[in-house]
């Protein structure tokens, strides 16, 4: 069964690094998305993604964090300086279609730490 | 705005017995409401969703939830709980017109051998 893949599982990093997470969906999905949990917290959205751009994005989606599709297969989060907040599990989805009914699909989750 | 509310973040079981999972959603127009799983080091898996079509829906592995207007519920139901049910549930919203999901903070289930 075709399942969303995350890498790393686990990145620790130090504050004001850049880091960047991978995803890669489901292969005839086009929708593609981004959220993130704060232990103890809810899950959150980011972000969405469809036709090489931003389609919507949360208040927590400022300017240090940006996504890109690179190639075919890969879709990635990068921030640009993390902080100490920014540590929580971050989960790409995607989707094959856009609509309220639609099914997004999650992958297990990428735990980044920031010391 | 559209939000859910999980009451209680752990919930302990005996294997055999009733799941009742509470998912309590706050909107003013029909919201379309998901329940997804987690399972130990997995994504999050969708069990089921309700889109108008049937106030009662059934899921994968037995799940089932059921739509409630007038108590603005959508509690997710197993008649028999499995060691293997064990994991975090979360009970999601997502408004029309838009694709992000607004996630309760999710209800921990524990089944009792």
């Amino acid at each position: 069964e075709p399942e969303v893949t995350q890498t790393p599982s686990h990145q620790v990093t130090q504050m004001g690094q850049e880091v960047i997470l991978r995803c890669v969906p489901i292969s005839n999905h086009l929708y593609f998305y981004w959220y993130r949990q704060i232990l103890g917290q809810k899950v959150e959205f980011l972000v969405s993604f469809y036709n090489n751009e931003i389609s919507e994005k949360s208040e927590i989606f400022d300017d240090q964090f940006s996504v890109e599709r690179p190639d075919g297969s890969n879709f990635t989060l990068k921030i640009r300086s993390t902080k100490l907040e920014d540590s929580a599990m971050y989960f790409c989805a995607s989707s094959d279609q856009r609509g309220t009914t639609d099914t997004q699909y999650f992958g297990p989750g990428t735990r980044l730490t920031v010391l | 705005a559209q939000s859910v509310t999980q009451l209680g973040s752990h919930v302990s079981v005996s294997e055999g017995a009733l799941v009742l999972l509470r998912c309590n959603y706050s909107s003013s127009v029909p919201p379309y409401l998901f329940w997804y799983v987690q399972y130990p080091n997995q994504g999050l898996q969708l069990l089921l969703k309700y889109t108008s079509a049937a106030t009662l829906v059934k899921g994968i592995n037995g799940f089932e939830a059921e739509f409630k207007k007038s108590e603005t519920s959508f509690h997710l139901t197993k008649p028999s709980a499995h060691m293997s049910d064990a994991a975090e549930y979360f009970c999601a919203v997502k408004k029309t017109g838009a694709n992000n999901l607004f996630f309760g903070t999710g209800t921990r289930l524990t089944v009792i051998p």
